[in-house]
């Protein structure tokens, strides 16, 4: 079965530089999630999208944006770099209905170092 | 805002033998979700079980069951006949049920089975 692709699955940045991580969804699925996980922490939410807007909102840092585009795949923007912004980036997906359209297919996240 | 608590930073059973990990939760709301999630040194994301707060019967998946007590706001998962592949970071999760609402996770407990 498909799962939620992200990219890249790994990235190393430098301070005050921009990163992007890109999240597809498993097909049929309009709902896409960030979460944001630290060392040794739960994951955090950040933002989510559904049917391209925003439905729900996190602790997410005024430096960060992200989007849901038209094929429902998702972007998360993330500007002037910080040490403290290296961590994994989950992106999650659910469906529009259904008996699962509460659940959560997580992706394999996207593992962010900050140099 | 909702909380999720898991009082258990670390737990260790035998193979073989059952476990029981614990979480409880805080919220005013009569209809949510709650989730078990296993986070292996992958750092994948795997949905153990799933239990809506509407229905008073206790979830089960093979091996896994919880233990749902809706007035005490408590929610744990039972693992019986834990083997090897068991060992990882079990992190217990609450969702409302309005669509595109963010997961809120526990703290997460470390298990560790031993042979």
């Amino acid at each position: 079965a498909a799962g939620v692709i992200q990219s890249p699955r790994h990235l190393i940045k430098e301070k005050r530089e921009t990163a992007t991580l890109k999240c597809y969804p498993i097909p049929r699925h309009d709902t896409v999630y960030w979460y944001q996980q630290g060392p040794g922490q739960d994951p955090q939410f950040l933002i989510s999208f559904y049917e391209k807007m925003q439905s729900d909102k996190g602790s997410i840092p005024d430096r960060f944006s992200a989007q849901q585009f038209s094929d429902y795949h998702s972007e998360l923007n993330m500007s002037s770099l910080e040490l403290g912004d290296s961590a994994l980036y989950f992106c999650a997906s659910s469906p529009v209905g259904g008996a699962v359209y509460n659940e959560q297919f997580f992706g394999p996240g996207t593992r962010l170092t900050v140099l | 805002a909702q909380t999720v608590t898991q009082s258990q930073p670390e737990m260790s059973v035998q193979e073989a033998e059952t476990v029981t990990l614990s979480c409880t939760y805080d919220t005013s709301e009569s209809d949510y979700y709650l989730f078990w999630y296993k986070q292996p040194p992958s750092r994948q994301m795997i949905l153990v079980i799933r239990q809506e707060a509407y229905k008073q019967q206790n979830a089960t998946e093979n091996r896994f069951s919880v233990n749902f007590q809706k007035a005490a706001k408590s929610f744990s998962l039972k693992i019986s006949d834990s083997q090897l592949g068991d060992a990882a970071m079990y992190f217990c999760a609450y969702k409302r049920s309005t669509s595109g609402s963010r997961l809120t996770f526990g703290e997460g407990t470390q298990l560790t089975v031993n042979p």
